[in-house]
């Protein structure tokens, strides 16, 4: 089953903040994120394991609430190149198989 | 650059036909996955393979195939072919192909059904 995200999409300002959220039906075991610009690959941004572990770009952060199955991405500061559609890809039990949410499409302006 | 390459960056083809995409994984990776991104469905994991071995399955038409040779490229065929299979397929690839590892995308073939 898909992960929702939340919102579908936000327009900011360039150097204001953004929160982009994930939320699954089923226990995670891992979530990963991803930004896509049209037409182009999706590119790694975070990995957020059960446990605790996360690994990911320095500028950006996330968090991971096993119980309440939910992740939020935080952008701060946004750049102009921060526009894209962003992506969480959950892992729902130890297999090997991600289940993409719908995607949140963010646009900053100057 | 992510480091996975795909061929043919673009394909038109028709209706009934049957087409190879080619995916070669980042170097030291031996798991590769498949996707299928369309705009009606998203991005939708289709198959994955480690090591040239299947070893795990997703929504996968019959009409489409994969497999993954011994030097660790991979090949999906769609046969067959339908209006509705116009998407863009994406290969990724990662280490061992486990929970815990990012998946690297390439850059994707765009697949045209006319």
């Amino acid at each position: 089953q898909q992960p929702v995200q939340s919102p579908q999409a936000v327009i900011l300002r360039e150097g204001e903040d953004a929160v982009i959220n994930c939320s699954s039906s089923k226990a995670l075991y891992s979530v990963h994120w991803y930004r896509q610009k049209h037409g182009e690959a999706p590119v790694f941004l975070m990995i957020l394991l059960k446990g605790g572990e996360q690994k990911g770009h320095e500028k950006i952060s996330a968090s991971f609430n096993e119980k309440k199955q939910q992740s939020s991405l935080y952008l701060t500061a946004s750049q102009l190149s921060y526009s894209g559609t962003y992506f969480c890809a959950v892992n729902n039990n130890a297999g090997n198989m991600l289940t993409f949410g719908g995607g949140t499409r963010l646009m900053v302006k100057p | 650059d992510s480091g996975v390459t795909q061929t043919p960056k673009h394909l038109i083809t028709a209706t009934g036909q049957r087409v190879t995409l080619r995916c070669s994984p980042r170097s030291g990776d031996l798991s590769v996955y498949w996707y299928q991104q369309s705009l009606d469905q998203g991005l939708q994991f289709l198959i994955q393979y480690y090591n040239g071995e299947e070893r795990a399955k997703g929504n996968i038409l019959e009409r489409f195939s994969a497999q993954q040779f011994p030097d660790l490229h991979s090949e999906l065929n769609l046969s067959s072919l339908e209006l509705g299979d116009s998407a863009l397929y994406f290969c990724a690839s990662s280490v061992a192909g486990t929970w815990r590892e990012t998946q690297y995308f390439g850059p994707g073939t765009r697949l045209l059904v006319l």
